[in-house]
């Protein structure tokens, strides 16, 4: 089985400040690593996947995360806060290409205050 | 826009009642899955079909039941409504040889009153 753990539910953070999004995984083989943003009232959008070769990937937005199999981590980060940033971020974990349903975070809310 | 259409976007019905939730994924693309998400809950993956056939099930109710049509759109069948099964159902789809990333649609929000 499983699952994904995203500490903190809620992170508020000063616009141009840096974001950090927690999420440590469980897999009982090499996991496919992805976050997600949810926009109020859309869907989810993928900003980055981690599958395999490099453990720094970059996503759109200027996100980026860092695979770290030792930890069993997958934080987001970015540099620079920007006021379009707040939203919901999940993280979710898949083992298997294709055809396999993500099992995901329960989310954390971003605020960016001005 | 992600390709996958989600219709009806908004739904308020009454306890006791049946919907059908409509989606059509990517063009191309042969997977459907199907996601609750409530706020006591997040996000629960219910089921997956693959080119018509169901793949895979997750926390779906008896009360529920979906399938994919030959046409690969899919419709998600909610009876009996219950106050708890309000929520925003989401679709989503998958092409065969991608990575896992999954695309999803905006969602149709039920309120059972």
């Amino acid at each position: 089985a499983q699952s994904v753990t995203q500490l903190g539910s809620h992170v508020s953070v000063s616009e141009g400040a840096l974001v950090l999004l927690r999420c440590n995984y469980s897999s009982s083989v090499p996991p496919y690593l992805f976050w997600y943003v949810q926009y109020p009232n859309q869907g989810l959008q993928l900003l980055l996947k981690y599958t395999t070769g490099a453990t720094l990937v970059k996503g759109i937005n200027g996100f980026e995360a860092e695979f770290k199999k030792s930890e069993t981590s997958f934080h987001l980060t970015k540099p620079s806060a920007h006021m379009s940033d707040a939203a919901e971020y999940f993280c979710a974990v898949s083992h298997f290409t294709g055809r396999r349903a993500l099992t995901f975070g329960s989310g954390t809310r971003l605020q960016v205050q001005p | 826009d992600s390709g996958v259409t989600q219709t009806p976007k908004h739904l308020i019905t009454a306890t006791g009642q049946r919907v059908t939730l409509r989606c059509s994924p990517r063009s191309g693309d042969l997977s459907v899955y199907w996601y609750q998400q409530s706020l006591d809950q997040g996000l629960q993956f219910l089921i997956q079909y693959y080119n018509g056939e169901e793949r895979a099930k997750g926390n779906i109710l008896e009360r529920f039941s979906a399938q994919q049509f030959p046409d690969l759109h899919s419709e998600l069948n909610l009876s009996s409504l219950e106050l708890g099964d309000s929520a925003l159902y989401f679709c989503a789809s998958s092409g065969y040889s991608d990575t896992g990333e999954l695309f999803f649609g905006e969602g149709s929000r039920l309120t059972v009153l």
